[in-house]
């Protein structure tokens, strides 16, 4: 199983938007909508921000969305803060009820 | 509160053995799918098995045949028994899991650091 498309890195200045894309197949990102999102701040375990595409878990800010279309799925950050700088990781479960990470996108806040 | 916490990592040589364990509260291990997820040191992060409720055990290739997920109920703890351990193996490993852990990670633990090494 390979390893989900993402951008390596990606930078905006507070007040901005971002996007982050999570590019797979008809195997992954195309086949359910179970697609996640994480945000890792150094030396952290991540923490989920975005599940089944497009859902927020309690106590996430809404600054926060995701989104997809085909195969290829994305999380926008919106009203960037200096917080929100970290590593986002995509993941999606698979046909082969597996489960795929992206390579991961580091958001750096200008 | 939920929490996981994991142990059991350390310094391994090529070809050993090592068992992890994660230790949950604030929940039944047993109600949960339970996962564990690794990052190489500056890498992203990779899964690596799942254990179902109902019990059923699914691995990444790269674990396939050598690792083995299991659950300890009157322990509330989930393992990961490694075998044939590799220099690529080093990470962090995580356990996490969640109500629906078969597609999301809700929880996550601290992680415990397994390097391969002779």
């Amino acid at each position: 199983q390979s390893a989900l498309t993402q951008p390596a890195s990606v930078s905006g200045s507070p007040g901005q938007s971002i996007t982050i894309s999570c590019a797979g197949t008809s195997s992954d990102v195309g086949y359910y909508n179970y697609v996640s999102w994480y945000q890792q701040h150094p030396g952290k375990a991540p923490k989920l921000m975005i599940y089944d595409v497009t859902n927020r878990p309690s106590g996430v800010s809404d600054r926060f969305s995701g989104s997809k279309s085909g195969s290829t799925a994305s999380l926008t950050i919106s009203g960037l803060r200096a917080e929100d700088e970290a590593d986002y990781y995509c993941c999606s479960y698979t046909s082969s009820s597996t489960l795929v990470f992206g390579g991961g996108t580091q958001l750096t806040v200008l | 509160e939920v929490q996981l916490v994991e142990s059991g990592g350390g310094l391994i040589q090529p070809g050993g053995s090592l068992r992890l364990s994660c230790a949950a509260s604030g929940f039944a291990v047993s109600t949960f799918y339970m996962n564990w997820v690794r990052q190489a040191p500056g890498k992203g992060l990779e899964w690596v098995s799942v254990i179902y409720t109902g019990g059923r055990t699914i691995y990444a290739d790269s674990a396939k045949g050598r690792f083995t997920i299991s659950r300890d109920n009157s322990k509330n703890t989930l393992y990961l028994q490694m075998n044939s351990l590799r220099a690529e193996d080093t990470a962090v490993y995580y356990c996490a899991g969640g109500g629906y852990g078969d597609r999301y990670f809700d929880y996550w633990g601290q992680g415990t650091l397994v390097t391969v090494s002779s």
